[in-house]
């Protein structure tokens, strides 16, 4: 079964505003990582954020990471009609065995031109 | 190759027969998991290999699930018998040993009628 959450399931905004999805997960994780998915198409990886910090940026995208809620944040900045796809968060809690990330539902992004 | 490589990208099939989907990894990923994503929903975990060794197999959903890796590069998910519920993208992703990212191929939809 899935571990993260992310929520909403759906957003619909305008371009040139800034978008932000949330994710909770349940277990310890070394990582979490955000990946976005175009219609009919492959995840493509976008950032990793590792359990020891808080917050990451990389271009339009903004990460954060609070362990203690056991949450994480997605903001992308100044949208885009090329914006539009699906985002996954994904959670690493390898224990000497298991490597696979577990991936959430998923929030479906529509950017309106 | 360039990336991960999955074939056939489309693939119908009735009840009951089987199917074989194909994943070429990117050379030298020592890693390679095999997802499936049911329509609106994130990748779900199936398999996990380490060169040719199948280190998890927990989230194959039955024993009509089978994969294989047998010289560590190729992977091949075959699934028997195949029931409606089996309808779904199988994503293939592998990544180097060690590492955190994982890179997808674009996937095979199934389809059971």
């Amino acid at each position: 079964s899935q571990q993260g959450e992310e929520d909403p399931q759906a957003l619909s905004i305008q371009e040139g505003e800034n978008a932000t999805m949330n994710c909770s997960y349940k277990t310890s994780i070394n990582n979490l990582q955000w990946y976005r998915q175009n219609s009919g198409r492959g995840l493509v990886h976008l950032i990793l954020i590792r359990s020891n910090e808080r917050e990451k940026h990389s271009g339009r995208l903004r990460v954060t990471l609070d362990t203690s809620k056991k949450s994480s944040s997605l903001l992308i900045t100044a949208s885009r009609a090329a914006d539009t796809a699906s985002y996954f968060c994904a959670t690493d809690a390898s224990r000497g065995g298991s490597e696979k990330l577990v991936f959430g539902k998923g929030t479906k992004l529509t950017v309106n031109p | 190759g360039a990336g991960v490589s999955q074939s056939p990208r489309y693939k119908v099939a009735k009840r009951g027969q089987d199917v074989a989907l194909r994943c070429d990894p990117i050379s030298g990923h020592v890693s390679l998991f095999w997802y499936q994503q049911a329509l609106g929903q994130g990748p779900e975990f199936l398999t996990y290999f380490q060169n040719e060794a199948q280190l998890d197999k927990s989230g194959l959903p039955s024993d009509r699930f089978f994969a294989e890796r047998p010289e560590g590069s190729v992977s091949t998910l075959k699934i028997q018998r195949t029931q409606q519920e089996d309808s779904a993208v199988y994503l293939c992703a592998s990544r180097l040993y060690g590492a955190n990212v994982l890179t997808f191929g674009a996937g095979s939809r199934l389809t059971v009628l």
